[in-house]
């Protein structure tokens, strides 16, 4: 299996700052990856895919992703109080699938 | 707007079946790939494996000795099987959909299955 890391566990932030999330995959997966979204208590949600597409409805154009091979980053531009979540990266290069072990984006 | 609702019982005996069912809202329920995904609770989420509405399947090698997924087209329907459940199987199960067999699009709200005697 692809093994997924993902760093920091968790970051503090405020509302207004930059912030870089990153995700470390266990050999090349070209740019098969996603970035999902989980707030408490609800499901993931799809943010980008292929490691840079944002998805097309209602993903905000601060949230962007880049990488190739096995070094990926999510960056939201300027956070927001509804960005503070947990954020997860997957991989879609191989069976079977599998995701990071999250970070989580808390208010500092 | 793809809407899916899983649905089964909330906590299953030890060395028991886990059984759940989705139900998809979508007239595209043929286009999809549909998954099922879990995450314990504080912990990653886990593909647990997928079906396409002609029956192919494929599973975590991980579960694979103990899960089946299966899909009711004429319902717009899949389940989950998965037997001889330990504590270690209590978590969130989420359904899933995606476009492709890669990322998952769609999700429904997850159900909590708690395996305790």
């Amino acid at each position: 299996d692809i093994q997924m890391t993902q760093s920091p566990s968790s970051v503090s932030a405020s509302v207004g700052d930059r912030v870089t999330l990153t995700c470390r995959a266990s050999q090349n997966i070209g740019n098969w990856l996603a970035w999902y979204q989980q707030k408490p208590g609800k499901a993931p949600r799809l943010l980008i895919y292929s490691a840079s597409t944002l998805l097309n409805s209602g993903v905000p154009s601060r949230f962007s992703g880049s990488g190739f091979g096995t070094d990926f980053t999510l960056t939201i531009s300027s956070l927001q109080p509804e960005d503070f979540a947990t954020y997860f990266c997957q991989q879609a290069n191989s069976f079977p699938r599998t995701f990071g072990q999250g970070t989580r984006v808390e208010i500092k | 707007q793809v809407q899916l609702q899983e649905s089964g019982p909330g906590l299953v005996k030890p060395s028991e079946t886990l059984s759940l069912t989705c139900s998809v809202s979508d007239a595209s329920f043929s286009s999809y790939y549909w998954s099922w995904i879990r995450q314990p609770p504080g912990r990653a989420l886990e593909w647990i494996g997928y079906i396409y509405h002609t029956g192919s399947t494929s599973y975590n090698p991980s579960l694979k000795s103990r899960v089946a997924i299966s899909v009711d087209t004429s319902k717009s329907q899949f389940s989950l099987a998965l037997n001889s459940v330990t504590a270690a199987d209590t978590a969130v199960y989420y359904c899933a959909g995606a476009p492709n067999q890669n990322f998952f699009d769609y999700w429904g709200q997850g159900t909590l299955v708690t395996v305790s005697s």
